[in-house]
């Protein structure tokens, strides 16, 4: 089966500070995962995927995430983080036998304070 | 390009109605999906359709259903409404299977309300 988990409900920030949302996966064979940023009463927006290659990948807004094969984890990253990144934050993995079928987390709010 | 578009912005029905909720995917995408994003329990995935048919469905009971129509476009049909139904709808389109890369790109949802 696969999943997805978000450890945690909510992370706080300041303004300037790194940030990372973590996100592990349990999955039967090579995952598919994806980062969506959910901004207040609008739906999902892509961040960023990782399907193969380079386990440091870059999105939109400034964010990255690493993945980690060994510790089955996917962490969403940002150097600096801005007032403007604060919203619910999803990860997802696509089936392995049914791509089109994503599991989602149960999200994670950041918060960033100025 | 235009994005995925849902109507209405907003529904609200009472408990025993039935509510109707419509999805416009991006041009050229041929696969449409439907999620529930009830308060506190994420989003949880209901519907998939893909050329017409419907592939998938998540564990929700059979009051929910819907259809695509030719132009890819997609309708989400509620019976016997209840109290839980109440959350934010949310479509989803992609490339169809195949395109195993392709992301799903989301509408901005459909509020329902049932009081």
């Amino acid at each position: 089966a696969q999943s997805v988990a978000q450890p945690e409900d909510q992370v706080n920030v300041a303004e300037g500070n790194p940030l990372t949302v973590k996100c592990t996966y349990s999955v039967s064979g090579n995952p598919y995962l994806f980062w969506y940023v959910q901004y207040p009463n609008r739906g999902l927006q892509f961040l960023l995927k990782y399907i193969t290659g380079d386990n440091l990948v870059k999105g939109s807004y400034g964010f990255e995430a690493e993945f980690n094969k060994s510790q089955t984890s996917f962490h969403l990253k940002k150097p600096s983080a801005l007032v403007s990144d604060s919203a619910l934050y999803f990860c997802a993995v696509r089936g392995v036998y049914n791509f089109n079928k994503f599991y989602f987390g149960s999200g994670t709010k950041l918060n960033v304070k100025p | 390009e235009a994005g995925v578009t849902q109507s209405p912005t907003h529904l609200i029905k009472t408990r025993g109605q039935q509510a109707t909720l419509r999805c416009s995917p991006i041009s050229g995408h041929t696969s449409v999906y439907w999620y529930q994003q009830a308060l506190g329990l994420g989003l949880q995935f209901l519907l998939w359709y893909d050329e017409g048919e419907e592939r998938n469905r998540g564990n929700f009971p059979p009051r929910f259903s819907g259809r695509q129509f030719p132009n890819y476009s997609s309708e989400l049909n509620v019976n016997a409404l209840e109290l839980e139904d109440s959350a934010l709808y949310l479509c989803a389109s992609s490339h169809s299977e195949g395109g195993f890369l392709y992301e799903q790109y989301f509408g901005p949802g459909t509020r329902l309300t049932v009081t």
